[in-house]
């Protein structure tokens, strides 16, 4: 089974640039999650679906942030315009169901400078 | 607000060594307790999973231990190997509906030869 798949793996852009980073989950499941890791912060949510609904977007910094899921295979992450502290590594996730273990992709690393 | 705690954040053991990871959770309020495998440049490895009414789960040379009421987790790692090396993260989910799990900072770990 392939696992969660994340595109692109590294993107390197000028500040003010639009972002936007992809995610399959794995199939058949129904929650996906958006996380951000840094040195600084560690791992923190930004905004989770569950059967392409978001449920919590309260991680998501500011407006700059957006995440849509049209349908139950992808999903998007865009931050525009971006700033040079958004770089980070941005992981999808996903489960089946909210409660249960959660699988994550190889993390979208994203330099803005 | 939930907050999980783990120490030490670094530890260099000799190959054979048994050691244990900690982790500490603020809010015993948790539905499980989750163990992640971090090697760098990857995403994030689940190892175990440990359900609130559980004490511990074991997985080959990995036992994970829970003690919600004091808010504490351990993972114990046998006769350790230098392909153990890697971050070692405990993550928490609160015990309501639809909530997302809450990271450590995590445990990095390097066994030697």
């Amino acid at each position: 089974d392939a696992g969660v798949i994340q595109s692109p793996r590294h993107e390197v852009t000028e500040m003010g640039q639009e972002v936007t980073l992809r995610c399959k989950p794995i199939s058949g499941h129904n929650s996906l999650f958006w996380y951000r890791q840094t040195m600084m912060r560690g791992l923190e949510l930004l905004i989770y679906f569950n059967n392409n609904v978001p449920i919590d977007d309260s991680g998501m910094p500011e407006d700059r942030f957006s995440a849509k899921m049209p349908n139950a295979s992808f999903s998007t992450l865009k931050i525009q315009p971006s700033e040079p502290r958004d770089s980070a590594v941005y992981f999808c996730a996903s489960s089946f169901e909210v409660r249960n273990t959660i699988y994550f992709g190889e993390g979208s690393w994203l330099t803005v400078v | 607000k939930q907050e999980v705690t783990q120490i030490p954040a670094a530890l260099s053991v000799p190959e054979g060594e048994n050691l244990v990871l900690n982790c500490s959770f603020t809010d015993s309020a948790i539905y499980n307790l989750q163990w992640f495998r971090q090697d760098p440049g990857k995403g994030l490895t689940s190892l175990l999973l440990i359900q609130s009414s559980q004490r511990e789960q074991t997985s080959g040379r990995l036992n994970a231990s829970l003690d919600k009421s004091s808010g504490r987790s351990t993972l114990y790692i046998a006769a350790s190997q230098p392909g153990d090396s890697a971050t070692y993260l405990c993550a928490v989910r609160a015990n309501q509906a639809g909530t997302a799990l809450i990271f450590g900072k995590g445990t990095t770990l390097s066994v030697s030869s």
